[in-house]
Order: C-alpha cells, then sequence, then structure tokens
C-alpha cells in the first residue's frame, strides 16, 4: 500500500511569491491534516480536511489556505510569502476522524528568501 | 485547552543502555495518546498508540502505557541500538476534533 506522497519535496521562493503544496493521502483515507514544523515553534496544526470540506483551522493567518478534492487530494497554499514560512509543511491521512493515527508524508521543504 | 509536555533533551545514550523520554498531557475529554519518531531528513512515522487508560501500546521493543491518573505517556525502551537515533515526539489526539497536540520532541542520539 503506497503512503502518504507530498510534492514537492523541496522549494524554494521569494518573499511575496505564492506557493501551491499536493498531498495524496493513502488509498482509502478520506481526512487530510496539514501542519507547520519549525525549529522554534515545533509541529503546529494548520488545518483538516474530510470529504472535500474543511472540518477544523488551526491559528494561522488567512494567508494559509487549503482544499481537498473528490479523490481525497489535497493542497495547500500560502500567498504573500514571507521569511517565517520558512519550514518543513507536513501532511497526514487518517482513514477517519476520531481517534485514530494519523500516517504522515515526508514533507515538503519551503524555504523562503 | 490540550497540551502536551515532553522532556527536552538532545539524549545520548550507549548502546544497549535504558531509555525513558517522560510525557505528560493535559486533556478534555479522553484523547488517545501517540509516539511518533522522525528520523532526519524524514517525515513522522507512527511509533505506537493507545487509545484509553491502562492501555499500553508497543512496538520494535518500545513501550509506553496509558496513566489517566497521573496523565502520562512516558516512552521506555530496555536496551537501545544506534538505528534508534532519532527524534521522538509525544502527541495526543482531541477526541472533538482530528487535531494532533504534539509535544516539543526529543532527540535521542545513541553512540556504539
Amino acid at each position: 500500500k503506497a503512503g502518504v506522497t507530498q510534492t514537492p519535496r523541496y522549494l524554494i521562493k521569494t518573499r511575496g511569491q505564492q506557493v501551491t503544496l499536493s498531498c495524496s493521502p493513502i488509498s482509502g483515507h478520506r481526512s487530510v491534516s496539514w501542519y507547520q514544523q519549525t525549529p522554534g515553534q515545533g509541529l503546529q496544526f494548520l488545518f483538516e480536511y474530510f470529504s472535500e470540506t474543511q472540518r477544523n483551522k488551526g491559528n494561522f493567518p488567512g494567508r494559509f489556505s487549503g482544499r481537498q478534492f473528490s479523490n481525497s487530494r489535497s493542497e495547500m497554499n500560502v500567498s504573500t510569502l514571507e521569511l517565517g514560512d520558512s519550514a518543513l509543511y507536513l501532511c497526514a491521512s487518517s482513514f477517519a476522524r476520531y481517534n485514530t493515527e494519523a500516517f504522515f508524508g515526508q514533507g515538503t521543504r519551503l524555504t523562503v528568501v | 485547552g490540550n497540551s502536551v509536555t515532553q522532556m527536552e533533551g538532545p539524549v545520548t545514550l550507549s548502546e544497549e543502555a535504558f531509555l525513558t523520554i517522560n510525557c505528560t498531557y493535559t486533556a478534555t475529554g479522553y484523547p488517545s495518546l501517540f509516539w511518533y519518531v522522525q528520523y532526519p531528513g524524514e517525515g513522522l512515522q507512527l511509533l505506537l498508540k493507545a487509545t484509553k487508560a491502562d492501555d499500553k501500546g508497543s512496538n520494535k521493543g518500545f513501550e509506553a502505557t496509558y496513566r489517566k491518573e497521573t496523565t502520562s505517556f512516558h516512552l521506555e525502551k530496555g536496551s537501545v541500538q544506534v538505528s534508534d537515533s532519532a527524534v521522538y515526539f509525544c502527541a495526543l489526539s482531541d477526541p472533538a476534533g482530528n487535531q494532533f497536540y504534539f509535544g516539543t520532541g526529543t532527540s535521542l542520539t545513541v553512540i556504539p
């Protein structure tokens, strides 16, 4: 069974640009969550999608957005990039929404210069 | 609210030493508890989980017991190997919504 696939693995962007990251969950998993990992803040929850609807959102500015498609694949978008957005972005997929383990992808390393 | 407090690192141990990484939590309701491991340049891998009080999760020689009375989920391994060198994260899953709360991570280095 294929794992969670995130593309691209690495990105370098300039301040002010926007970026789109992609996540393909494990086949049959309908819940996709996104996390930001930085050395200073650790792992922080961005948002969760289930059945194409955002179900939960973390404490991030509106520049961070996402969506989920009918095949459960998800994208997240960051507009007007800031230096502080440099981080590892991790996608996690779960079969169900509650009290179940999440399987993480390898992440996308975003560097903003 | 929900939060996880994890033992600060880094931790350096000799091969075959005993490992304990402390983890305590604060939660509303009855969360599930997890340990994840992250190797350099990789995402998080599920190590073990426990879904209710007194459950013991175990995998690859690692164990952790869900202690509701002490709100703890300490990770233990009797004999570590060099290949166990990684960063370990304790996490809880909020039962009211599909969101994980992670500890700050504990870096473990095992030397031969």
